[in-house]
């Protein structure tokens, strides 16, 4: 079964709002990261959170993580038309290397 | 700088036939190597991981083996193709046995089976 499930499913917002992507997941874990897909194309590492950490930023990127809740959030601040994409959550499991993805986010931003 | 190699793009098979896409991956040494696939508008499924030459862990039951013939290639096989094996193939790599599991995904194999 998956690892991390994201809501909502799809996203759509207008440039310059911001954009909350939510992920949860069922078993303890290392770190957790995000990604991003567009269209048609491999996934692009976007930023990595360890389980000890709450909270990192990567530019207009700021991630939290609550290990009590087994959830993690994405905000995308002042969102760009470029940003249009999907975004996946991706956990490793403490007990092995494997990295199993969530459903992802499928992000729209209107001009 | 590592690299990696996913071909072909796009592949357009009959069922019953075989399959054959490969991975590899410059730059790096013992990586941990990955296969997902992905379906439409869903979600990336593991299929496939490895941590070592020969090593192969299968995540889910289906039509599909993979190799590692080498420290740096991954391969992807059937023998026989099912219609639902249509999807999009990504293959990955991660520095193993360290905390810092990001993955480098290549380009990806759109596969449709007609």
């Amino acid at each position: 079964s998956q690892q991390g499930e994201e809501d909502p499913q799809a996203l759509s917002i207008q440039e310059g709002e911001n954009a909350t992507m939510n992920c949860s997941y069922k078993t303890s874990i290392n770190n957790l990261q995000w990604y991003r897909q567009n269209s048609g194309r491999g996934l692009v590492h976007l930023i990595l959170i360890r389980s000890n950490e709450r909270e990192k930023h990567s530019g207009r990127l700021r991630v939290t993580l609550d290990t009590s809740k087994k959830s993690s959030s994405l905000l995308i601040t002042a969102s760009r038309a470029a940003d249009t994409a999907s975004y996946f959550c991706a956990t490793d499991a403490r007990s092995s290397y494997k990295l199993i993805f969530g459903s992802g986010t499928r992000l729209l931003v209107r001009p | 700088s590592q690299t990696i190699h996913q071909w072909p793009a796009t592949l357009v098979q009959p069922v019953g036939s075989p399959l054959s896409l490969e991975c590899t991956v410059e730059g790096t040494s013992n990586p941990n190597l990955y296969w997902y696939r992905q379906a439409a508008g869903r979600g990336l499924q593991l299929l496939f991981y490895s941590v070592g030459i020969g090593q192969i862990s299968s995540e889910v039951p289906q039509n599909l083996s993979a190799s590692r013939p080498q420290d740096r290639q991954f391969i992807l096989s059937s023998k026989k193709l099912l219609l639902s094996d249509s999807g999009f193939y990504l293959c990955a790599w991660s520095v193993i046995g360290t905390m810092n599991t990001e993955a480098f995904f290549g380009q990806g194999t759109r596969l449709t089976v007609v």
